[in-house]
């Protein structure tokens, strides 16, 4: 079957850095999606990584080894507005999207 | 539109009754999807639209579920003799084509079978 492991919740405090990691177990491997969601919203972008190595956005940085079938997300100088959940998704051989069921990050003055 | 929009934001139905969620995506977009969420997990997929034929319906859960997109553009996903297993935020997402792109998503709708 298909598989995407993420932690249930993290707590990190403002201005640190966190990493919150995802490994997958897919039928095939397109890319693999960063998502942020709120509470009550929508998914919002984050990433895309589709080869080995680190996309750096800002604060946002995205790592993947298919090798091992990992990915993390890093977030530094965490702001408060950075509460949120992050969800993991594959994108398998058949072009879906599969979804880990997120980790909610909570981020403490 | 500027972004994905779906209505109603919010439905509160009784167990057996019919309800329709309409999505309407972002202008030139030619993917769109269903995913349910339930609380605390991640989007669910339901079905994919390439255009207006249906490329994937393998995760409606059975055929209470069924979703069309005549024209090409907006989504209706209609689902019958409604249970209250059924309630969860109905999330739709649309991209530029199918294959690998960045989806958007809309607001969902949060479906509250009592």
């Amino acid at each position: 079957g298909q598989n995407i492991d993420q932690p249930t919740e993290m707590t990190a405090t403002e201005g640190a850095i966190v990493q919150i990691n995802c490994t997958y177990q897919t039928s095939g491997f397109n890319g693999l999606f960063w998502y942020q969601q709120h509470a009550g919203e929508a998914p919002t972008f984050l990433s895309y990584n589709v080869l080995d190595g680190l996309e750096e956005k800002g604060r946002f940085s995205s790592f993947l080894s298919r090798s091992k079938g990992y990915s993390y997300l890093l977030l530094k100088e965490l702001q408060m507005k950075d509460s949120a959940s992050y969800l993991c998704a594959v994108v398998d051989s058949n072009y879906q999207l599969i979804w880990g069921a997120g980790t909610k990050l909570i981020i403490k003055p | 539109g500027a972004g994905v929009s779906q209505t109603p934001s919010n439905k509160v139905t009784e167990k057996g009754k019919y309800v329709e969620l309409r999505c309407d995506p972002i202008s030139g977009h030619t993917a769109l999807y269903w995913y349910r969420q339930s609380l605390g997990q991640g989007p669910e997929f339901l079905i994919y639209f390439q255009g207006t034929g249906a490329a994937d319906d393998s995760g409606l859960p059975n055929d209470r579920f069924f979703a069309v997109r005549p024209e090409g553009s907006v989504s209706t996903l209609k689902i019958q003799r409604t249970e209250r297993g059924d309630s969860a935020v109905y999330l739709c997402a649309s991209s530029p084509t199918g294959g690998v792109a960045e989806a958007f998503f809309g607001q969902g709708t949060r479906l509250t079978v009592v």
